[in-house]
């Protein structure tokens, strides 16, 4: 199964500020990455799909002015949150888009907005 | 879009079986996934079913009815490291999952 490394583990910054995340697949190239986050007791919601070489697609109510996203490369696909606030803080998790029969994610994002 | 329903809390004693339940309604269908999520640490990935029936894993079994809309996980011989959240996850045509709220698990000694 694809092997997805996660970029940092966790963060904390102050208001305001911008936070980038790496998702790097190792393993093979992945032309599409999902973006999710979790909010404490809450399940996993999809954020955005990222495309290779494209703008990404974003959900309904995610802003696409604050969650930037890049996919400059097979292998890397990287979130910024610009202009943090404490209600960002959240769980971010990427996974590669696939037909595989194992979905695998990276190990997650632990954002702290103080 | 996806709805997926699964039960917010089950607690059960250690040796025993539980089953977690999952049913979904669909705009498409492309697999079903199990995952099991401890505090604070990505989901890890238990089976996959896309055709009906029962996939056995070890411990952990998963089965399908893509007819009913209904997916199981059967967890035997419970250990405390079994203590944690359990999500079912279906994956559309293309290719993004939609979770369900989770199953917190307490294995009870």
């Amino acid at each position: 199964g694809a092997v997805v490394s996660q970029h940092p583990s966790w963060v904390i910054c102050k208001s305001g500020t911008s936070v980038k995340i790496e998702c790097r697949s190792l393993d093979f190239q992945a032309t599409t990455m999902f973006w999710y986050r979790q909010f404490p007791k809450q399940s996993l919601m999809l954020m955005a799909t990222s495309n290779e070489g494209s703008k990404a697609t974003y959900e309904q109510g995610v802003e696409k002015d604050k969650f930037l996203i890049n996919h400059a490369s097979l292998t890397l696909s990287t979130l910024t949150v610009t202009s943090a606030h404490p209600e960002d803080s959240s769980f971010y998790i990427c996974t590669p888009q696939g037909a595989a029969t194992e979905a695998f994610f990276g190990q997650g994002t632990r954002l702290t907005v103080v | 879009g996806q709805n997926i329903d699964q039960p917010t809390e089950m607690t059960a004693t250690e040796g025993a079986i539980v089953q977690i339940n999952c049913t979904y309604q669909t705009s498409g269908f492309n697999g079903l996934f199990w995952y099991q999520q401890h505090a604070g640490e990505a989901p890890t990935f238990l089976s996959y079913n896309v055709l009906d029936g029962l996939e056995e894993k070890g411990r952990f079994s998963s089965f399908l009815s893509r007819s009913k809309g209904y997916s199981y996980l059967l967890l035997k011989e419970l250990q405390m490291k079994d203590s944690a959240s359990y999500l079912c996850a279906v994956r559309d045509g293309d290719y993004k999952l939609s979770f369900g709220a989770g199953t917190t698990v307490t294995v009870r000694a």
